[in-house]
């Protein structure tokens, strides 16, 4: 059974920092993409960012450009999001997801307050 | 990266079908056959329905069904039950290697 467990969120302060991890089993983890998509309080789902099976290729979404990044351990089953410069309109719940082209499978979400 | 278009409620009565439209453009869902659609209940993390425009992942009922026309795409629901009633996302591969979603529609079973 494939398991996405996110981790790391909670309340940071506008200018701060935040790392997102996801821990992933049930699948072989280093052939897949993974992506991290979000959801603000109330609003619609928004891709966020995606990494390739190898870590060569990323992508972000144009409002997170320069400021998060995606990253992944192969060896650790896992993907991150290293959060940087938060803003409150940044405030959602992030979830991991297997893919690319299409989301089988997510995590159940962690939840990002930015907030002073 | 501008958003798919949906719209924001359809509703139905018990055994009835509804259709949930979702427009792109030529980079996005007009290019690719990659547009999925999502199940969402409150609270809860989606649940992928229809991937790759028309395809059900297994234990997807079948009374859910997509297709695709040009820079639309299409989800239809028939016999429509009350644990339909969620919220609809689409979602399509763009020519950026990126994701894009739909603003999302409320189902609301009468």
């Amino acid at each position: 059974e494939v398991q996405l467990v996110e981790s790391g969120g909670g309340l940071v302060q506008p200018g701060g920092s935040l790392r997102l991890s996801c821990a992933a089993s049930g699948f072989s983890f280093s052939t897949y993409w993974m992506s991290w998509v979000r959801q603000a309080p109330g609003k619609g789902l928004e891709w966020v960012a995606n990494i390739k099976e190898d870590g060569s290729e990323k992508y972000y979404v144009d409002s997170v450009k320069g400021r998060f990044t995606i990253s992944r351990d192969n060896a650790k089953n896992s993907l991150y999001l290293q959060m940087n410069s938060l803003r409150a309109e940044d405030t959602a719940v992030y979830y991991c997801a297997r893919g690319v082209l299409r989301y089988f499978d997510w995590g159940q979400g962690t939840l990002v307050i930015v907030s002073s | 990266q501008s958003a798919l278009t949906q719209p924001a409620s359809v509703s139905g009565s018990p055994g009835q079908s509804i259709t949930i439209s979702c427009t792109g453009t030529s980079s996005d869902v007009g290019s690719y056959n990659y547009v999925s659609w999502y199940q969402q209940h409150p609270g809860k993390a989606p649940q992928l329905m229809i991937y790759d425009v028309s395809n059900r992942p297994s234990g997807v009922s079948n009374r859910f069904s997509g297709s695709k026309s040009g820079n639309t795409a299409s989800l239809t629901i028939s016999g429509l039950q009350a644990e339909d009633e969620a919220d609809y996302y689409c979602g399509s591969y763009t020519s950026s290697s990126t994701h894009v979603f739909g603003g999302g529609t409320k189902l609301t079973v009468l």
